[in-house]
């Protein structure tokens, strides 16, 4: 198993452009989430679904979206880049709740 | 809203040490999870406990639920030990809806 895979690992965008980060889980989650990782800062959730087509919103989800059509499949979406999104971001998974979590490599992205 | 304080924020201690860090939580929980990350690394799971104590290698880790505090232990600290230590809870519910964080504990060990 590869776990939980995040691409791209670093990427540069400018304000007003926008990306998907990437984020797969070969385990058959049921539970994936998105973090945002912040200097000196723990991390906070963003978006979070609990099995395919459910999504639900975190504690900081302004300027993010999500989808998650298949199981195996949590994209985050940056509409309009702003420099406050700079961050490092963690995808994560989880079988159910009261389980063992999964994280990502991480995806450090800055925006200029 | 769970609050999630650790302590010490660093730590610097000498090959061989024995380290204790630990975590204290406002709100009651259903688990209580500790996280290792290495400078540029993802994050790797150490422990999930709701009671009691749970022992791997040389990580120890304990919890005291009507206290609200737990506790990391590392025996025979060494330089690959050196990472950033996170605490992290699940709220009663079960944590469905996510983590939350404690800021860390940056843990450096000198050869």
């Amino acid at each position: 198993n590869a776990g939980v895979t995040q691409t791209p690992k670093f990427r540069i965008l400018k304000i007003g452009q926008s990306m998907t980060l990437q984020c797969t889980q070969d385990m058959n989650h049921n539970y994936m989430y998105w973090y945002r990782q912040d200097p000196g800062m723990g991390l906070k959730l963003i978006y979070y679904s609990v099995g395919a087509g459910i999504t639900d919103k975190g504690e900081v989800p302004n300027g993010y979206n999500v989808s998650r059509s298949t199981t195996e499949d949590f994209p985050l979406r940056l509409e309009l880049a702003a420099p406050s999104q700079t961050s490092v971001y963690f995808c994560a998974s989880r079988t159910t709740h009261n389980t063992e979590a999964f994280f990502g490599q991480g995806t450090r992205l800055t925006v200029v | 809203k769970n609050e999630v304080e650790q302590s010490p924020q660093n730590l610097t201690a000498q090959e061989g040490e024995f380290i204790t860090i630990n975590c204290s939580y406002s709100v009651g929980i259903s688990a209580l999870h500790w996280l290792q990350q290495h400078p540029g690394g993802g994050i790797v799971s150490l422990f999930m406990l709701s009671s009691g104590k749970k022992k791997h290698g040389r990580l120890i880790a304990t919890i005291n639920i009507q206290e609200k505090h737990s506790s990391l232990h590392i025996t025979a600290s060494h330089p690959r030990d050196s990472a950033v230590y996170i605490c992290a809870v699940s709220g009663r519910g079960g944590g469905a809806d996510g983590l939350t964080f404690g800021k860390g504990t940056h843990l450096i060990i000198q050869p």
